[in-house]
């Protein structure tokens, strides 16, 4: 079983909203990431947890705040966002953070939009 | 220098053709490479990842990493329409391991 899961699939925030993105994933990784990808570019790192703990923050805006709960989930915390930020947020996990030869796995994304 | 390069697009070629990606590298320290398909509007999804020099093949597809070349391709035998879409070649830095750098993708049509 690969498979990550984030909730929800769509969302549409105007800007003064909050909501979240949730991820969830089962295989028992350590290392879960928050991608952000524009169309018809690459995704580009955000955030990576090691053990529950924020290992990498990629100069993201405190608009965005992450949070791992535990082991299994992942979530983003939005607030204020601008309508540049609408694009594909994308979770993936994979194992431990140390070792480089360890595969990352996404899920399906959420699909944002800021009005 | 971007970190990782990719063939520019879009790569046309008809079903049953082989079709060939190139990505090459700038981090000599890089160990872990990785090939992404992404259809339009969908999630990458890993179809190859290769750490050692040499070739690995998996069903119609093979990795190719050279390291002292700094480069990695992928070749899909048998191209199928329903090979086309976006192929993203990631690779992971050597030292913490952690950070996944893609590069901009190559857009794969085959043609029936």
């Amino acid at each position: 079983d690969t498979e990550v899961t984030q909730t929800p699939k769509h969302l549409v925030m105007g800007m003064t909203n909050k909501k979240s993105l949730k991820c969830e994933q089962h295989m028992g990784h350590r290392a879960m990431y928050w991608y952000k990808q524009k169309a018809k570019k690459p995704p580009e790192l955000m955030f990576v947890y090691s053990y529950e703990k924020l290992s990498i923050n990629e100069s993201v805006p405190s608009r965005f705040s992450p949070e791992c709960p535990n082991s299994s989930l992942l979530n983003l915390h939005l607030h204020a966002l601008q309508p540049e930020d609408s694009a594909l947020y994308l979770c993936a996990s994979s194992q431990v953070v140390a070792r480089s030869n360890t595969e990352a796995f996404f899920g399906q994304g959420t699909r944002l939009t800021v009005v | 220098q971007k970190e990782v390069e990719q063939n520019s697009g879009p790569l046309s070629v008809p079903e049953g053709a082989i079709a060939s990606l190139n990505c090459t590298y700038s981090d000599r320290g890089s160990q872990s490479f990785f090939w992404y398909r992404q259809y339009s509007g969908k999630s990458p999804e890993l179809i190859m990842f290769i750490y050692s020099n040499g070739d690995k093949e998996d069903g119609r597809f093979t990795a190719q990493l050279n390291k002292a070349s700094q480069y990695v391709s992928l070749l899909i035998r048998d191209s199928q329409p329903s090979d086309s879409a976006t192929y993203l070649c990631a690779v992971k830095e050597g030292l913490s391991g952690s950070r996944l750098t893609f590069g901009e993708g190559t857009q794969l049509t085959v043609n029936p």
